[in-house]
């Protein structure tokens, strides 16, 4: 158990929907992360904050948006939600934005868009 | 840019082979840090070691041994005598940057299945 929890696990939605994605760091982590799996694109990197403010973007899409809230939880929104959307969304935390710290992932919300 | 290469799609072997996971990265970072990561059919991912640009001594870790060669770009990954809890998606990640925002680059993966 790395500590860091998201919820749901799982999430089945149309297209068109909104969802929200939610994820509660390690304690003592003030950094939070959000990648999105797929078979296509791997790995990507979204987002990340840290201690409440966006510190760095990736591919991140304009229909999706992130914040971390002042007790460092962050949530993930996805809206205008297409087929393409499906995907292992991941939000890793670390103690801190250093590169030598390693980042801890939470088990992931599978998201399928039907 | 920063790109991380693991050429090998999928790997099988036979439980008790020794097994070796490629990785090589690109990066104008002078300084940096190297991951890797097991993705177990259950899905999360699991942190396994850090290694930063600086150190270049291998690390054993039980069955687990790396591998930084800075010469080649390449940090790799070995597992001796494996195991069927060992199959697994393995995936080696670079982390660099500047400032105070650091994202981690991940390879594409390696899947590795253990037979008995």
């Amino acid at each position: 158990d790395s500590g860091v929890t998201q919820t749901p696990k799982h999430l089945i939605t149309a297209t068109g929907q909104r969802v929200t994605l939610r994820c509660s760091p390690r304690s003592g982590d003030l950094s939070v992360y959000w990648y999105q799996q797929s078979l296509d694109q791997g790995l990507q990197f979204l987002i990340q904050y840290y201690n409440g403010e966006e510190r760095a973007k990736g591919n991140i899409l304009e229909r999706f948006s992130a914040q971390q809230f002042p007790d460092l939880h962050s949530e993930l929104n996805l809206s205008s939600l297409e087929l393409g959307d499906s995907a292992l969304y991941f939000c890793a935390s670390s103690v801190s934005v250093r590169m030598n710290t390693e980042a801890f992932f939470g088990q992931g919300t599978r998201l399928t868009v039907v | 840019a920063q790109k991380v290469t693991q050429a090998q799609t999928e790997i099988s072997v036979v439980e008790k082979e020794d097994v070796t996971l490629d990785c090589v990265y690109e990066t104008r970072d002078t300084t940096y840090y190297l991951f890797w990561y097991k993705q177990p059919p259950s899905g999360e991912l699991v942190f396994l070691i850090r290694r930063n640009s600086f150190d270049e001594q291998n690390e054993i870790s039980g069955r687990y041994s790396w591998n930084f060669q800075k010469s080649t770009s390449s940090f790799n990954f070995t597992i001796t005598a494996s195991q069927v809890v060992d199959s697994a998606v393995y995936f080696c990640a670079l982390r660099g940057g500047t400032g105070t925002a650091s994202k981690l680059t991940f390879g594409t993966g390696t899947r590795l299945q253990v037979t008995l």
